[in-house]
């Protein structure tokens, strides 16, 4: 069993859809985060969560709204999305924030918008 | 502010060569530094890390350089095989604690 989870692996919608990624950790960790890959660029981070509470929101559209029920799971909800936003949304787990130290990153999801 | 940068895009390396792969950085206060793999269609892997109080750290085939004087990290890869064909990341923690993270060079691995 891999250490952070991400469901759907692969995300195809519209403008109009909504729609949400998960991500769980089974790693006993207190940090969840959510970066964007876009192509030859460097990870974007978009969010930070400490032991469930939002710690960090880097200049993200309302157009994405994360959720963090518990410490194991972290969601990302998807409402009325661009083209641009077309990417690899990939989730991470660190055992503290700040002073994260290593990052251990999900597969990611792949989105497209149409 | 923070900058973490590559030297290059992509690196092309014969199978058996030695590969450099080199990162810049511009605060001096970062404390830790990681190199990342990821291969395509799948997550980040973590290779190996490297303290501020190091200047050499060897793994399995990899060996990470620091160099604080001019704020240059580089990973180097023993042997190269069709198998360390990806993306390599490199990251800092800034004076924050987060993560920095460079954009990536993508190593092609010729037969």
């Amino acid at each position: 069993e891999t250490g952070v989870t991400q469901t759907p692996r692969h995300l195809v919608m519209g403008m109009t859809n909504k729609k949400s990624l998960k991500c769980e950790q089974h790693l006993g960790h207190n940090a969840m985060y959510w970066y964007k890959q876009s192509a030859k660029k460097p990870l974007e981070l978009m969010f930070v969560y400490s032991l469930e509470e939002r710690v960090e929101n880097n200049s993200v559209p309302s157009r994405f709204s994360p959720e963090c029920p518990n410490s194991s799971h972290l969601f990302l909800h998807l409402h009325t999305l661009q083209p641009e936003d077309s990417a690899l949304y990939l989730c991470a787990s660190s055992q503290d924030w700040p002073n994260t130290g290593e990052l251990f990153f999900g597969e990611g999801s792949r989105l497209t918008v149409l | 502010g923070e900058s973490v940068g590559l030297h290059l895009p992509t690196l092309s390396v014969q199978e058996g060569d030695n590969s450099i792969i080199n990162c810049a950085y511009s605060n001096s206060a970062s404390d830790y530094f990681i190199w990342y793999k990821q291969e395509s269609g799948k997550g980040p892997q973590f290779i190996i890390d490297i303290r501020s109080n190091m200047d050499k750290r060897q793994g399995q085939r990899v060996t990470v350089l620091l160099n604080k004087t001019v704020k240059h990290l580089s990973l180097q890869i023993a042997a190269t095989q069709p198998g360390d064909s990806a993306v390599y990341f490199c990251a800092l923690q800034d004076s924050w604690g987060k993560l920095q993270f460079g954009a990536g060079t993508q190593v092609v691995v010729t037969p």
